[in-house]
């Protein structure tokens, strides 16, 4: 069952713009990690963020997380042509840990030059 | 380091038949799983590895196998190829620790007709 469901399904922006993505999930949760995803590639790792921190910084990226509402953001400020991929969510609940990251179903993000 | 490598890229099979998906890396990590993706999804988890010898069951588990006999493969068998199993499949690896970063295989592209 899909635990992480990000919002909205796809985005198209203009480069120099900023790209926000929420994603939602259902149980308690160790940390939610979000990942990039290129056309025809594998995920790479962007930024993790651990379920007794609020707000994470990583470059040009900026995470939040609400336990309380189980939702988290994800902000790519100054947006690029090359930021264009599906981003996803992935959650490891509390019981199963990271061997059983949850995946959600992503949102495509298009930058326009 | 190679980081996680899969083979092969492509694959054509049909229905009935058996293959093997071949996982390798190199970064000496305990802990590797396969997931699936289809059109539209995030990753389902199939299988997961934390250790050599040790594997546990994902969310999508039924017609295939996996065994790990070293720390650095972990290959996955489909027993008789259905229809159902088209999709990419990805391997990844996870560094010990608390980073709980996955490190994603270029995945593979199968199709079962």
């Amino acid at each position: 069952s899909q635990q992480g469901e990000e919002d909205p399904q796809a985005l198209s922006i203009q480069e120099g713009e900023n790209a926000t993505m929420n994603c939602s999930y259902k149980t308690s949760i160790n940390n939610l990690q979000w990942y990039r995803q290129n056309s025809g590639r594998g995920l790479v790792h962007l930024i993790l963020i651990r379920s007794n921190e609020r707000e994470k910084h990583s470059g040009r990226l900026r995470v939040t997380l609400d336990t309380s509402k189980k939702s988290s953001s994800l902000l790519i400020t100054a947006s690029r042509a090359a930021d264009t991929a599906s981003y996803f969510c992935a959650t490891a609940p509390t019981q199963g840990g990271s061997e059983k990251l949850v995946f959600g179903k992503g949102t495509k993000l298009t930058v326009n030059p | 380091n190679a980081g996680v490598t899969q083979t092969p890229k492509f694959q054509v099979l049909k229905t009935g038949q058996s293959m093997t998906l071949q996982c390798a890396q190199d970064m000496n990590h305990e802990y590797m799983s396969w997931y699936r993706q289809d059109p539209g999804m995030g990753l389902r988890l199939i299988h997961y590895s934390v250790g050599a010898g040790i594997t546990d069951q994902g969310e999508v588990p039924n017609g295939y196998n996996v065994s790990r006999s070293t720390t650095e493969d972990f290959p996955l068998r489909l027993l008789s190829a259905a229809p159902s199993q088209t999709s990419v499949y990805f391997c990844a690896s996870r560094i010990q620790g608390s980073t709980d970063t996955q490190y994603f295989g270029p995945g593979t592209r199968l199709t079962v007709l």
